[in-house]
């Protein structure tokens, strides 16, 4: 298996720009997270899906973060209008029942940085 | 809530010196624990698990786990360490709401001598 998949792996922008994050999760897992990690902030648990429906998205910081689950395989986290302050890294973990206990793997991430 | 605690930020080893990383839960029911390790740049890694069974959990690179109910710890373990297990270690807990979302701990930085 491919692991969890992101893209892109870098991104750099301006403020105020859009900027979409993907995700592709290994296949047959049913739940998918993406968090963000800061130096100030750690890790953090932005949204949560299952079944591809939005379970919990009290992590989202504002209004300009959305993310959507289309299907099993895609997922994406949008930014609009980014901020100076979104600069961080962006990870994308999905997880199954087939996976006794519950633990997420986790893709490479997405170095977001927004000038 | 479920939750654990880190309580160093940061462990110092030489390298050949046992390691010790350590981890508190609070949970209501059974925990489900977990440690993961993120190397510079990379995503986090799965390391170990302890969900029931033996207090000893075997894992990945060489590490272990013991799992302690009455002292609620789950501290990371290796008998000697490498260089190359420089990294950031985050402990786990699954909640219990039923969705496998995991409550991270804030990470402990291990820093192995030569």
């Amino acid at each position: 298996d491919a692991g969890v998949i992101q893209s892109p792996r870098h991104e750099v922008t301006e403020m105020g720009q859009e900027v979409t994050l993907r995700c592709k999760p290994i296949s047959g897992h049913n739940s998918l997270f993406w968090y963000r990690q800061t130096m100030m902030r750690g890790l953090e648990l932005l949204i949560y899906f299952n079944n591809n429906v939005p379970i919990d998205d009290s992590g989202m910081p504002e209004d300009r973060f959305s993310a959507k689950m289309p299907n099993a395989s895609f997922s994406t986290l949008k930014i609009q209008p980014s901020e100076p302050r979104d600069s961080a890294v962006y990870f994308c973990a999905s997880t199954g029942l087939s996976t006794l206990g519950g633990e997420q793997f986790f893709g490479p991430g997405t170095r977001l940085t927004v000038l | 809530a479920q939750s654990v605690a880190q309580p160093e930020d940061q462990v110092k080893v030489a390298e050949g010196n046992p390691l010790t990383v350590k981890c508190t839960y609070s949970v209501s029911g059974n925990p489900y624990l977990f440690w993961y390790v993120q190397y510079p740049n990379r995503g986090l890694q799965f390391l170990l698990k302890y969900i029931t069974g033996d207090n000893l959990v075997k894992g990945s690179y060489g590490f272990e786990a013991e799992f302690n109910k009455s002292q609620t710890s789950f501290h990371l373990k290796k008998p000697s360490a490498l260089v190359s297990d420089s990294a950031l270690y985050f402990c786990a807990v699954r909640d219990n709401t039923g969705f496998q979302k995991l409550v991270f701990g804030t990470g402990t930085r291990l820093l192995v001598s030569p």
